[in-house]
């Protein structure tokens, strides 16, 4: 049973609009949720992360928007670059660290 | 500081054949982990270690062992390997004072034919 879901496997996006990568849950039990990058034949690389009281995030060109009531979070890019192409990973916590990752989603930044 | 690393890269296996899968880090954290990631699928958890001498299964321990003799290294045993643990093996580690931020480990393939 897939407790954290990425329901679109693929994104494109035009090189300096906004990325919107989704991520949906159903463990309301998690505390913090993650946003990892993963580069082909390489482990992912974390990204930004967001407690369960919170519903924003910020660092640079990455915001993670947190929904508890819809069990929904977002990760925005802006601008988007090509360097940006790659597979993001949304990941959710419980406590005793437990980690559950979603599917990814294969993002691809146009030039 | 070379981070997480991982031993082999890549391996394959006869069904019922045994190996260890080796993880080192030299950050000095106390907690690692061992995921795997089958095709199309996501990272799932196989067990995890607060510390030396400590370790707990994760969502999916069946099949697999693990031992936490150092801070430094984890390795993760297959017994009796068999075609459903054919799978890229991540291990990661994280400190105690940020646990959410986890460093990941290049991965190890493994065949099992």
């Amino acid at each position: 049973d897939q407790q954290v879901k990425q329901n679109s496997p693929s994104l494109s996006v035009q090189e300096g609009r906004i990325s919107i990568l989704n991520c949906d849950y159903t463990n309301s039990m998690f505390d913090y949720f993650l946003w990892y990058k993963k580069y082909p034949a390489e482990g992912p690389t974390f990204l930004i992360s967001i407690s369960s009281i919170k519903d924003k995030n910020e660092d640079g060109r990455f915001t993670v928007f947190l929904n508890k009531s819809a069990k929904h979070l977002s990760l925005h890019i802006v601008p988007s670059q090509p360097g940006d192409s790659a597979v993001y990973f949304c990941a959710a916590r419980v406590t005793g660290n437990q980690f559950y990752f979603g599917t990814g989603t294969s993002l691809t930044v146009i030039p | 500081n070379a981070g997480v690393t991982q031993t082999p890269k890549f391996r394959i296996l006869k069904i019922g054949q045994s190996m260890t899968l080796q993880c080192a880090q030299d950050m000095n954290h106390n907690y690692m982990y061992w995921y795997r990631q089958d095709p199309g699928m996501g990272l799932k958890l196989i067990y995890y270690s607060v510390g030396a001498g400590i370790t707990d299964k994760g969502e999916v321990p069946n099949g697999y062992n693990v031992s936490r003799s150092t801070t430094e290294d984890f390795p993760l045993r297959l017994e009796l390997a068999a075609p459903s643990q054919t799978s890229v093996y991540f291990c990661a580690s994280s400190s105690g004072q940020n646990l959410y931020e986890q460093y990941f480990g290049p991965g190890t393939r493994l065949t099992v034919t």
